[in-house]
């Protein structure tokens, strides 16, 4: 069974200070990790992804995850917010054998605010 | 943009009815997932199609359907339409290689659903 679980439902940081959306995850299989942002009214958009390569993983508009096994964890990390990455940002878990559906779980979605 | 194209953007429909959405993929794509997402929540995984046949389910019922064409658009049929049914339906494409469950997804804008 394979699940993900976003910690936190609701995160405010000021304009320029580090941002930090927590994402811990289950699964049987090696997993596919991946964060993607709603904007309102828009689609899903892709940040970054993790596939067994590098465990430390940069994405799109200064986004990084890293992927830690000990700890189940992707957190996703900017070093400083910007005004427009207030969006709904949500984890994302995919895995099992090849022959099977692919299994993809979302989390329940971090909506990040950023303070003037 | 992603080029994933679904119509229509808003629909309006009465318990019992049917319904059927649309999706464009984006060209050269060969997979489409469907999701639903409610309001406040992530997406759910509705079911995957991968050169036509369903390539994986999630846990829907029988009344929510779909169809992938040889140009690898899609529709997703939901019958029988109950109030709890009221969603924003995203359709997301990928390229898919051997069933890999690793490709980036790349999601429609979604066609919001309600149910009266």
């Amino acid at each position: 069974a394979q699940s993900v679980t976003q910690l936190d439902s609701h995160v405010s940081v000021s304009e320029g200070t580090p941002v930090l959306l927590r994402c811990n995850y289950s699964s049987s299989y090696s997993p596919s990790l991946f964060w993607y942002v709603q904007h309102p009214n828009k689609g899903l958009q892709l940040l970054l992804k993790y596939t067994s390569a590098a465990t430390l993983v940069k994405g799109i508009n200064g986004f990084e995850a890293e992927f830690k096994k000990s700890e189940t964890s992707f957190h996703l990390t900017k070093p400083s917010a910007h005004m427009s990455d207030a969006a709904e940002y949500f984890c994302v878990v995919s895995s099992g054998p090849y022959s099977s559906a692919s299994k993809i779980i979302f989390g329940s979605g971090t909506r990040l605010s950023i303070r003037p | 943009e992603t080029g994933v194209t679904q119509s229509p953007t808003h629909l309006i429909k009465t318990r019992g009815q049917q319904v059927t959405l649309r999706c464009s993929s984006q060209s050269g794509h060969n997979t489409v997932s469907w999701y639903q997402q409610a309001l406040g929540q992530g997406p759910q995984f509705i079911f995957q199609y991968y050169r036509e046949e369903e390539n994986g389910r999630g846990n829907f019922p029988p009344r929510f359907s779909g169809l992938q064409f040889p140009n690898y658009s899609s529709e997703l049929n939901v019958n029988a339409l109950e109030l709890d049914d009221s969603a924003l339906y995203l359709c997301a494409s990928s390229s898919l290689k051997d069933r890999e469950v690793k490709n980036i997804q790349y999601f429609g804008a979604g066609t919001r659903l309600s149910v009266l």
